[in-house]
């Protein structure tokens, strides 16, 4: 079965350091893995995927993921943190494969603080 | 492109009534939509997968009496919560995919407080 874990319920960064969100995975196989961004108020939105075509994934707003195997992670990493990245991020793993969306098991999420 | 609204954004009933939730995709046709629950500091959990003109499915452990699903549309979904009790207190998000299920788009979620 699938799950994936994300280890920290809350990272604070300041504003134009370096945004590291970490999220580890469980899968019987090659899994399809996701970020999702939560702003308040907003619907869940679409960071970036994983589709097992490249390890190292570009999503919006500057964000990117790296899937490493060995590890089972799939960190998410942003150089500069702006004010408005301040939001919740979820980690999620699906049961189908080659990047598409089957069912989805979501991290219990990671709040993100910017200060100025 | 891609918008799926809840209506309401939150709601307050009593114990023992019925309340009920849309989803809707605004500028898609929505093949099939999905229902969540997340409680406070935990994952959004499954509850049901629904397909238009069909009926849903229930996640293991969802009492599909209770917590009644209909997708009559290609734009509107709406899950009933049915005699409410506190325990349903909750967030219900719901999420909406095109004729190609690549990607799901999610709602903002809807706020239900069970008196």
């Amino acid at each position: 079965a699938q799950s994936v874990t994300q280890l920290d319920s809350h990272v604070s960064v300041s504003e134009g350091t370096p945004v590291l969100l970490r999220c580890n995975y469980s899968s019987s196989y090659s899994p399809s893995l996701f970020w999702y961004v939560q702003h308040p108020n907003k619907g869940l939105q679409l960071l970036l995927k994983y589709t097992s075509a490249a390890t190292l994934v570009k999503g919006i707003n500057g964000f990117e993921a790296e899937f490493k195997k060995s590890e089972t992670s799939f960190h998410l990493t942003k150089p500069s943190a702006h004010m408005s990245d301040a939001a919740e991020y979820f980690c999620v793993v699906s049961d189908a494969p080659g990047g598409s969306q089957g069912n989805l098991i979501f991290g219990k999420g990671t709040k993100l603080s910017v200060k100025p | 492109g891609a918008v799926v609204s809840q209506h309401p954004s939150w709601v307050i009933c009593k114990s023992g009534t019925s309340v009920k939730i849309e989803c809707r995709s605004l500028d898609f046709q929505a093949t099939t939509m999905f229902w969540y629950r997340q409680f406070p500091k935990q994952s959004l959990m499954l509850m049901a997968t629904s397909n238009e003109g069909s009926k849903a499915t229930y996640e293991q452990g969802v009492e599909k009496d209770k917590f009644l699903i209909n997708h009559a549309s290609l734009t509107l979904s709406t899950l009933t919560v049915t005699s409410a009790h506190p325990e349903d207190s909750s967030f219900y998000i719901c999420s909406a995919s095109d004729r190609v299920p690549d990607t799901q788009y999610f709602g903002p979620g809807t706020r239900l407080t069970v008196l």
